[in-house]
């Protein structure tokens, strides 16, 4: 039982556009969803973070986007760089369990 | 945030044997975890390690197959035990830092042969 799914696989952007990649989720007792970026070889990186209170967090060039009545957030990436290739993680957790759920990634290809 | 050392980074090793995985943080912090990363997965939480107590393993994982050991609050080790060609994954601790999300550990990529 996948409680948050990020569909795609992978993704090619051309640089300077945005991407946006998406992530999906069943449980509605999360209440705290996390962007990870990681690149080959490395650990997991935290990138931008957002409360169920929110719809919308923003970082720079990154936003991330939550629609809780379609259990569905994004995150948008603008402009993309190609330093921004890598595999991005999405992840939830409820208030009372520090344990994150994890999506299986998508990974980011950024065209120059 | 938290600076966390791994190591090894990378092993290949023989079917029945074991290795242990080690993490050192530069900071004292209360909850590390251990998360395997399968070929193509997502991350799949082994356990919780605890200070001074047994680590609370997630189902499907087991003490036997992985011991963990947290002796203090910088450091622990997870062990895979008896490997197998399947056991082949990246494992990667993990320290809580609150609402400004999880740091990773650089990851140990696991062959088993």
């Amino acid at each position: 039982d996948q409680q948050v799914k990020q569909n795609s696989p992978s993704l090619s952007v051309q640089e300077g556009r945005i991407s946006i990649l998406n992530c999906d989720y069943t449980n509605s007792m999360f209440d705290y969803f996390l962007w990870y970026k990681k690149y080959p070889a490395e650990g997991p990186t935290f990138l931008i973070s957002i409360s169920s209170i929110k719809d919308k967090n923003e970082d720079g060039r990154f936003t991330v986007f939550l629609n809780k009545s379609a259990k569905h957030l994004s995150l948008h990436i603008v402009p993309s760089q190609p330093g921004d290739s890598a595999v991005y993680f999405c992840a939830a957790r409820e208030d009372s369990n520090y344990q994150l759920i994890w999506g299986a990634g998508t990974k980011l290809i950024i065209k120059p | 945030s938290a600076v966390i050392s791994q190591k090894p980074s990378r092993d290949i090793c023989q079917r029945g044997t074991s290795l242990t995985i080690q993490c050192q943080v530069d900071s004292q912090v209360t909850m590390m975890f251990w998360y395997r990363q399968q070929p193509g997965q997502s991350l799949t939480l082994i356990a919780t390690a605890n200070q001074g107590s047994e680590a609370t393993y997630e189902s499907g994982f087991v003490i036997d197959k992985f011991p963990i050991s947290r002796p203090n609050l910088t450091f622990s080790t997870l062990t895979v035990s008896n490997m197998s060609p399947e056991d082949s994954s990246i494992y990667l601790c993990s320290v809580g830092m609150g609402n400004y999300g999880y740091t990773f550990g650089s990851g140990t990529r696991l062959t088993v042969v």
